[in-house]
């Protein structure tokens, strides 16, 4: 079965540090992989998505950027955190080319202070 | 563009009652998907249910069931006979069937409490 690991948990940063998250999938091959952002009492925003190793979507700009280096991971980075950057970081995959739900990780919760 | 609207911020019920959640979507698509997804407090969501716009027949899963209107572009849920498991942030969201990759279209969530 597929599973999908996203860390840390919680993070808790200072403004102007750096940031790097992680997404790992198992149990499946070329997903299409995405990072959405929920920003306290508000709905989730996609960040970006990449449909293969290398290849990066960004939907809004952002003081973030995404890399995928390998087939089944997902890494979302900021040289510079802003106090605006806090919010609850969810990575989720999708099968491609096909018409399926998206499967979400347990998600990190960042607080910059 | 699209836009989904989950008017209800909060919703707060006793057990066992009935209560539904709303969800009223924009779209210029003609062939698309809604679904629903449950945030528990530990803060993944949970798939629930997919259904695309061809298919408007009402689903029912145990105590959930969906209500699919696409005269009125609406996709409400409602849990029957509720219970304090059930309290969590559910979201509402639509996608175009379309190919490569598939961006999900969130509302803003409603937050459902139980009450026992």
């Amino acid at each position: 079965s597929q599973t999908i690991h996203q860390w840390p948990a919680t993070l808790v940063q200072p403004v102007g540090s750096p940031l790097s998250l992680e997404c790992t999938v198992e149990g499946t091959s070329n997903p299409n992989l995405y990072w959405y952002r929920q920003a306290a009492g508000r709905g989730l925003q996609l960040l970006f998505y990449s449909v293969g190793i290398g290849q990066i979507s960004s939907e809004v700009p952002q003081n973030l950027s995404a890399s995928r280096p390998q087939d089944r991971q997902f890494i979302l980075s900021s040289k510079k955190l802003l106090l605006s950057d806090s919010g609850f970081y969810l990575c989720a995959w999708s099968v491609p080319h096909r018409n399926t739900e998206a499967f979400f990780g347990q998600g990190t919760r960042l607080t910059v202070v | 563009a699209q836009k989904v609207t989950q008017a209800q911020t909060e919703i707060s019920v006793v057990e066992k009652e009935d209560v539904t959640l709303d969800c009223v979507y924009e779209t210029r698509d003609t062939t698309y998907y809604l679904f629903w997804y449950k945030q528990p407090p530990s803060g993944e969501l949970v798939f629930l249910i997919r259904r695309n716009s061809f298919d408007e027949q009402n689903e029912i899963s145990g105590r959930y069931s969906w209500n699919f209107q696409k005269s009125t572009s609406s996709f409400n849920f409602t849990i029957t006979a509720s219970q304090v498991v059930d309290s969590a942030v559910y979201f509402c969201a639509l996608r175009p069937i379309i190919q490569g990759a598939q961006k999900l279209v969130f509302g803003q969530g409603t937050r459902l409490t139980i009450n026992p």
